[in-house]
């Protein structure tokens, strides 16, 4: 089985740029979320998607960044415009019905310069 | 709101010792408690989980937690260390009315010398 995919891995851009990160969840897992890691933190959810409907959107900067899951299966993280405070490791994961289990893809490492 | 406290930001032990990394939470409501496991430039790796039964949990690589509510502390560990063992390790906390959202605490980085 395949496991959750993100790209790119690794991502350099200066502040004001924007930049997208891609997402494919476990194939027939309907719960996607993105996750903000902050060096030095635990991972923070940015939104989570049950298909392609938001459940919790809550902690979002909804001024800067913006999320969509169109067809219920891959997913986009925008961010526009990028802030020095944005540099982080960008998360994905996703999880089956009746289940609290998440499987973490390898994340977007991003450098805001 | 909930929240996850990990004691120790950084814990270094010899290989062969004894593996034992703290978490600790706050939940009105019974939690479902997990562990996971970072190594460099990777995602993250579910080790073991807590939902309901019983209380002592094992997990994948020979480690283990127990759910302790008077105590509300869900502290992993591990009889014998090995040096595969280094990595970030994560305590996380969710309710069943939560649609799975995980809180997560600020991490542990375990060392392992030889």
């Amino acid at each position: 089985e395949a496991g959750v995919a993100q790209s790119p891995r690794y991502k350099i851009i200066e502040k004001r740029q924007s930049v997208a990160f891609w997402c494919n969840p476990i194939s027939g897992h309907a719960t996607l979320y993105w996750y903000q890691q902050i060096l030095g933190q635990g991972p923070k959810l940015l939104i989570q998607f049950q298909n392609n409907g938001v459940v919790d959107d809550s902690q979002l900067p909804k001024d800067r960044f913006s999320a969509e899951r169109l067809k219920g299966v891959d997913s986009t993280l925008k961010i526009q415009p990028a802030k020095l405070e944005d540099s982080a490791v960008y998360l994905c994961a996703s999880s089956g019905e009746l289940t609290y289990e998440q499987y973490f893809g390898p994340g977007t490492r991003l450098t805001v310069t | 709101a909930q929240s996850v406290t990990q004691l120790g930001s950084h814990v270094s032990v010899s290989e062969g010792a004894l593996v034992l990394l703290r978490c600790n939470y706050s939940s009105s409501v019974p939690p479902y408690l997990f562990w996971y496991v970072q190594y460099p430039n990777q995602g993250l790796q579910l080790l073991l989980k807590y939902t309901t039964g019983a209380t002592l949990v094992k997990g994948i690589n020979g480690f283990e937690a127990e759910f302790k509510k008077s105590e509300t502390s869900f502290h992993l560990t591990k009889p014998s260390a090995h040096m595969s063992d280094a990595a970030e390790y994560f305590c996380a906390v969710t309710r069943g009315n939560q649609g799975g959202k995980l809180i997560f605490g600020q991490g542990t980085e375990l060392s392992v010398k030889p």
